[in-house]
């Protein structure tokens, strides 16, 4: 069974670009969310979306957005970048039916410059 | 705003050794619980969850703790390996979201 993948794995944008990123959560998996890590800050939770609905939201400025597609996988996107948007975004999927562990992928490393 | 946090922000071992990792939550309604390891160069990768009407759970050389009281949470490494080096987190499951501390690094000298 394949896990948690996101692409690209690395990225190097200038300041007031946008980006995309990309996961594609385990087979069956319908929860999807997102969490930007910075040293010292840990993992900062961004949203998650279920079924296409985005059901919970962390304290991000507007210029992270994020979608869910109908078969599960999720896009998010942080336009006019900022230097201290360079972290490692990673996604989870989990199946949320009850209380379950949500499983990562690798991460997407952004360095704003 | 709401975190998990860590007590010991880097822990040294010796091989061989027991390893203990501490964690205090935030939420007293909190119900569910996961130990991360995080290797470098990798996502978070689960160790054991406990849930809150358990006080203790075993797995392979780890054991996590639940002291509902005084919301703390700890992770047992047993005969700590070098491949345990690694960042640990504990995470608290809140509405459709984890919440995680900071980490805490844990270093295994030979």
């Amino acid at each position: 069974k394949a896990g948690v993948t996101q692409t690209p794995r690395y990225l190097i944008k200038t300041r007031g670009q946008q980006v995309t990123l990309s996961c594609s959560p385990i087979s069956g998996h319908r929860s999807v969310s997102w969490y930007q890590q910075t040293p010292g800050q840990g993992l900062q939770f961004l949203f998650e979306y279920f079924s296409e609905t985005q059901r919970n939201k962390g304290n991000f400025p507007g210029r992270f957005s994020g979608r869910q597609f109908s078969n599960s996988r999720s896009e998010m996107n942080v336009s006019t970048l900022e230097l201290g948007d360079s972290a490692l975004y990673l996604c989870a999927s989990s199946s949320l039916r009850e209380n379950t562990e949500a499983f990562f992928g690798q991460g997407t490393r952004l360095t704003v410059v | 705003g709401e975190s998990v946090g860590l007590h010991l922000p880097t822990l040294s071992v010796q091989e061989g050794d027991n390893s203990i990792i501490n964690c205090a939550y935030s939420n007293s309604a909190s119900d569910y619980f996961i130990w991360y390891k995080q290797e470098s160069g990798k996502g978070p990768q689960f160790i054991i969850d406990i849930r809150s009407n358990m006080d203790k759970r075993q797995g392979q050389r780890v054991t996590v703790l639940l002291n509902k009281t005084v919301k703390h949470l700890s992770l047992q490494i047993a005969a700590t390996q070098p491949g345990d080096s690694a960042v640990y987190f504990c995470a608290e499951i809140g509405t459709y979201k984890y919440i995680f501390g900071t980490g805490t690094r844990l270093k295994v000298l030979a």
